[in-house]
């Protein structure tokens, strides 16, 4: 099973700030099956990245993705009000498909 | 416009039984993969189990192995999880995504709340 770890637990920052979510994974995962996902409070977890890289339809350009192997990052550019969430990485090309324990971003 | 619709949900006693349904529509169902995943209260999201699209394969975490059936009828474009022995700790919103084994999960439902409780 690969095991997946996000850090920081929480990130405090501002509207307009630069954040910075890291995934490690315990064992190399293929790029083409390392997905970033946010989710509110009663909402449906809403795909960001896939492919490591590769922005999902209607996400805004301010999310980036990047990374290989066992290192990946997820960059909000500048931070929306909207944006504040946990995000979770995932890798889905083998079962079992985990999830890293997310990363909460709130407002500072 | 793809959309997922999770039903079933509710109380159950400890060692009770519920089977999830989740209704899809707007794609080609029986070429998905697809997925049930859940969060418990305060806590992260876990996959629970996958289906291939043709229903051929399937997968579970090991917390749900043996109580567990995921299953699919491509005729009615419709997921299923038949959960058995139902625990405490299996107290949870549960979503279905379209997604695995390559595909990423995309999109999710809203999910169905299952609480496990005396």
């Amino acid at each position: 099973e690969i095991v997946l770890t996000q850090s920081p637990g929480t990130l405090s920052l501002s509207p307009g700030e630069r954040a910075t979510l890291s995934c490690r994974a315990s064992q190399s995962v293929s790029s083409s099956y390392l997905g970033w996902y946010q989710h509110k409070p009663g909402q449906a977890p809403r795909l960001l990245i896939y492919g490591a890289s590769s922005r999902a339809t209607g996400i805004p350009d301010r999310f980036s993705g990047s990374g290989s192997g066992t290192d990946f990052t997820l960059t909000i550019s500048r931070l929306k009000p909207e944006d504040f969430a946990v995000y979770y990485c995932q890798q889905y090309g083998s079962s079992p498909f985990t999830f890293g324990p997310g990363t909460k971003v709130d407002i500072k | 416009e793809v959309q997922l619709l999770e039903s079933g949900g509710g109380l159950v006693q400890p060692g009770g039984s519920l089977r999830l349904s989740c209704a899809a529509s707007g794609f080609t169902f029986s070429s998905y993969a697809m997925s049930w995943v859940r969060q418990a209260p305060g806590k992260g999201l876990e996959w629970v189990s996958g289906i291939s699209g043709s229903g051929g394969s399937t997968a579970s975490a090991d917390s749900v192995k043996g109580r567990f059936t995921i299953s699919r009828d491509n005729s009615k474009n419709t997921l299923y999880l038949q959960m058995n022995s139902l625990r405490v700790e299996d107290t949870a919103v549960y979503y279905c995504a379209k997604g695995g084994w390559g595909p990423p999960f995309d999109p999710w439902g809203q999910g169905t709340l299952v609480t496990v409780s005396s």
